[in-house]
């Protein structure tokens, strides 16, 4: 069935160094991959998105690659701050109705 | 409006009780969506609205009955429910099912059940 696998689960840096996170999805029908943050208590907020005609997308300090063939997707974030501290989810979506799968998060540490 | 708004944001509920969780938008959006969301772990769909009709149930028990009155609302009934029920319930919506485009989520509502 669809699956969406992520890792690593945790991941600790130090301010201002890089942190990557690293998503795969089963579903080839597999058309859009949004990556979420979520603080403590909070919704879960869309920082960067891209779809699968898009090989790579940049905001400011977040991007995201894709590679179809390879069924992979990553999260890239510079110059870390102790506010990008949170869970951070993938997910990958089709055209079938919406519904979005989401990988099992990565709880990302940003040390001062 | 750019907001998905959820009602209440805390709710404790007795396993005979009967409760409703609410969803609202006001940007148009045509796609509603039910999650459920337990600690450190992922959302859950349970329902998809699209075009305010039932599009996707995920194979959800009876004792969560969702509905869509019409385009800018969407509640989820609740009855009789479980302790291993209390979890962060989210709605989310989108411009349309089959396109994804502003995937927004609500801030939910965290639900015990007693």
């Amino acid at each position: 069935g669809e699956n969406v696998e992520q890792h690593p689960s945790t991941l600790s840096v130090q301010e201002g160094d890089s942190a990557v996170i690293k998503c795969t999805y089963s579903d080839s029908a597999s058309n859009y991959f949004p990556w979420y943050k979520q603080e403590l208590g909070k919704r879960p907020q869309l920082i960067i998105d891209i779809r699968s005609n898009v090989g790579e997308k940049k905001d400011q300090r977040i991007a995201v690659t894709l590679n179809k063939t390879a069924k992979h997707f990553s999260l890239h974030i510079t110059e870390t701050q102790p506010e990008d501290s949170a869970v951070y989810f993938c997910a990958a979506g089709t055209h079938q109705g919406g519904k979005l799968i989401f990988g099992q998060g990565t709880e990302l540490s940003v040390k001062p | 409006d750019t907001e998905v708004t959820q009602t209440p944001k805390h709710l404790v509920m007795g396993m005979t009780n009967k409760k409703s969780l609410k969803c609202e938008q006001h940007m148009g959006h045509r796609a509603m969506y039910w999650y459920k969301q337990k600690a450190k772990k992922p959302p859950e769909l349970m329902f998809v609205y699209s075009y305010e009709k039932l599009s996707i149930n995920e194979s959800v028990p009876s004792r969560f009955s969702p509905e869509c009155p019409n385009s800018s609302l969407l509640n989820l009934h609740l009855h009789a429910l479980q302790p291993e029920d209390s979890a962060l319930y989210l709605c989310a919506s989108s411009r349309r099912a089959e396109t994804n485009y502003g995937y927004t989520f609500g801030s939910g509502t965290r639900l015990t059940v007693v």
